[in-house]
């Protein structure tokens, strides 16, 4: 049981370039979502999906778009990557927010732009 | 106020010693709370759910004070294994708010 994944693993981009991250999750979950981790700020919420076909913004939204056109992807895009995107990107996915079993994450995505 | 905040950290304990983090939380109107482990460059994991007053698993125990609306992490008889970073999260209307973590490190 894979569980949630998330690809690619590792990202060098220059500054200007674009790129998806893709997440997938075969625990037929409602709820995704997209985290960003930084240094001493913890886990930020930037996007989520409350099922297919549906988006909304988190906590730190601007500069990313996300899409979930299928149950089980949701997908992050960043347009035009700046430095300020380094970072380590998590997906996560639930049966809804308050489960008892809580979020499910992906192994993440680490990204450097320069 | 943060709408989650923890213990700053970082705890440094030798084997066998008893820990506590405390976690406070703003949104009044929550009802299940979270303690996720993270270790370095891994993903959170679950640790434990923690809805009434508190939530006992083996030599962790987590409790519930709903009046002055903060959460308590207990782990006793400390494993180097236990050595990471443990995060306080309450669910949030559609979301889960995550605190910045606590690091613990256990000596030998």
């Amino acid at each position: 049981n894979a569980g949630v994944t998330q690809t690619p693993k590792f990202r060098v981009l220059k500054t200007g370039q674009s790129m998806t991250l893709l997440c997938a999750q075969d625990m037929n979950h409602e709820y995704m979502y997209w985290y960003r981790q930084d240094p001493g700020m913890g886990l930020r919420l930037i996007h989520y999906s409350v099922g297919e076909g549906t988006t909304a913004k988190g906590e730190v939204p601007d500069g990313y778009n996300v899409s979930r056109l299928k149950k089980q992807n949701f997908l992050l895009g960043l347009e035009s990557a700046a430095p300020s995107q380094t970072s380590v990107y998590f997906c996560a996915s639930s049966y809804w927010a308050g489960s008892n079993y809580g979020y499910t994450f992906g192994s993440g995505t680490r990204l450097t732009v320069v | 106020r943060k709408e989650v905040e923890q213990d700053p950290g970082p705890f440094n304990v030798p084997e066998g010693a008893t820990v506590a983090f405390n976690c406070t939380y703003s949104n009044s109107a929550s009802q299940s709370f979270f303690w996720y482990r993270q270790d370095c460059r891994k993903e959170p994991k679950l640790l434990m759910s923690v809805y009434s007053s508190g939530n006992e698993d083996g030599r962790f125990t987590a409790q519930l004070n709903r009046a002055s609306q903060y959460i308590s992490l207990l782990i006793r008889d400390s494993k180097l294994s236990d050595s990471a970073t443990y995060l306080c999260v309450v669910p949030q209307a559609r979301q889960l708010t995550f605190g910045s973590g606590t690091q613990l490190t256990v000596l030998p």
